[in-house]
């Protein structure tokens, strides 16, 4: 089956720091979900981009779909301690499989 | 609050027992599915229903049944399942199944199995 590898497994930051993480496909999606769940709750959509290429922003968020449409990636700027939680990414296909996710990227920020 | 509702947050039950898991969305969705989370191990789809009709299982074992009456809710009924059933059950919707459709998620169901 399709798989998705998400990179950092974790992070340890700084409050005031910029976030990168990423996520690899080895197949082509046509969508690409960024989602966060803090501990208690359900993941909750952050983001989603539908076209190779595109850029989009949502506060301090920015994700971005890959050219190859096999990777996309989500930066957070400024950190504040309430970005601490499990960020996943997931991915639909053209054939219009159900989504696959990431492993999740836990984020931790040290005040 | 995401719209889509799940109870109860928590759950006990010995190995032996049934018992329901319920989710209820009021976003006008037409699509639900039902995800298993464990530890350090990414979510896991394990049916979705759209427009009622199941049009996806995962390779479920029968101890979980799913059942969706209509639109807005869907429901899990579990018996006689194993520890490693222990999780985080996750109920998600989207306006219909398919492509390009993002998926809202409730807060979950925390199950233990003793």
């Amino acid at each position: 089956g399709q798989q998705l590898n998400q990179s950092p497994q974790s992070m340890f930051i700084q409050e005031g720091e910029d976030v990168s993480m990423n996520c690899t496909s080895s197949s082509i999606f046509n969508t690409w979900l960024w989602y966060k769940q803090d501990p208690g709750e359900g993941p909750v959509l952050l983001i989603a981009l539908y076209k190779a290429g595109e850029l989009t922003s949502n506060g301090r968020l920015t994700a971005q779909f890959g050219i190859t449409r096999k990777d996309s990636f989500l930066n957070i700027s400024a950190s504040i301690p309430s970005d601490v939680g499990i960020y996943f990414c997931a991915g639909q296909d053209n054939a219009g499989n159900m989504l696959t996710f990431g492993g999740g990227t836990r984020l931790m920020v040290k005040p | 609050e995401t719209g889509v509702t799940q109870t109860p947050r928590h759950l006990v039950m010995g190995m032996t027992n049934k018992k329901s898991l319920k989710c209820e969305q009021h976003l006008g969705h037409n699509a639900m599915y039902w995800y298993k989370q464990s530890a350090k191990k990414p979510l896991e789809l394990m049916f979705v229903y759209n427009f009622k009709e199941q049009t996806e299982n995962n390779s479920v074992p029968s101890r979980f049944s799913p059942e969706c009456p209509n639109s807005s809710h869907l429901f899990l009924h579990l018996h006689t399942l194993q520890p490693e059933d222990s999780a985080l059950y996750l109920c998600a919707s989207s306006l219909e199944g398919g492509a390009n459709q993002p998926q809202h998620f409730g807060d979950g169901t925390r199950l233990s199995i003793l």
